[in-house]
């Protein structure tokens, strides 16, 4: 079974900070891979994806990721985080064909004005 | 459009209750998925379904049953509550516009605190 790794369980940034958030998978396949983001008392909602192409993703918001295959990683990017990025970031990976999706176990990152 | 909508919102039970968790939702999905999310542990899979009338076991099937009897509905089941069902849980629904995409759209999340 594969499995999502995200470091740094807690972040604290101040406003204008840059952000990376890191996330490893173990399967050696073809993956789709996804960040959701949880803004406090809310669902998960789909920051960004990568399936095919670019491997540099922009997604809502001013995040980005890149997937770097060698290193099976898809780390998440922000140049310079607000204070309502305040959330929690997780990242998702799927085989492809493969309707289940694995996540890390999340990222908080909390944003200080 | 609702999309996944979950009922209900907040819910307390007392060891030995049992409860039924429904998940709608109006895309057409046809496969929905049922996750607890616990703190520092991410979210887990508890059950999910690929079609109307199929269900399949995920990471974490003790305790709970589920069922898919119509294609927009998938329902989770609580037996017999116990203290470590404590969780927020959180239906989710995907389909496939190309084979190889699986994109998961989530509902609000249901709280559950089991004394």
């Amino acid at each position: 079974a594969q499995s999502v790794s995200q470091h740094n369980h807690h972040v604290i940034l101040s406003e204008a900070a840059s952000l990376e958030l890191g996330c490893n998978y173990s399967y050696g396949g073809t993956v789709n891979l996804f960040w959701y983001v949880q803004y406090p008392g809310q669902h998960l909602q789909l920051l960004l994806k990568y399936f095919s192409g670019d491997p540099l993703v922009k997604g809502i918001k001013g995040f980005e990721a890149e997937f770097i295959k060698s290193k099976f990683s898809f780390n998440l990017r922000k140049p310079s985080v607000q204070w309502s990025d305040t959330a929690e970031y997780f990242c998702a990976v799927n085989e492809r064909g493969n309707n289940r999706l694995a996540f890390g176990k999340g990222n908080q990152v909390v944003v200080i004005p | 459009n609702a999309g996944v909508t979950q009922t209900p919102k907040f819910r307390v039970l007392k060891t030995g209750q049992s409860m039924t968790l429904l998940c709608a939702q109006d895309m057409n999905h046809e496969y929905m998925y049922w996750y607890r999310q616990d703190p520092g542990m991410g979210l887990r899979l508890i059950h999910y379904s690929v079609g109307e009338g199929t269900t399949a076991k995920g990471e974490v099937p003790d305790g709970y049953n589920v069922s898919r009897l119509k294609k927009q509905n998938f329902l989770l089941g609580l037996e017999s509550a116990a203290p470590s069902q404590t969780s927020v849980y959180f239906c989710a629904s995907s389909y496939t516009r190309r084979a190889d995409s699986y994109e998961q759209y989530f509902g609000p999340g249901t709280r559950l605190t089991v004394t």
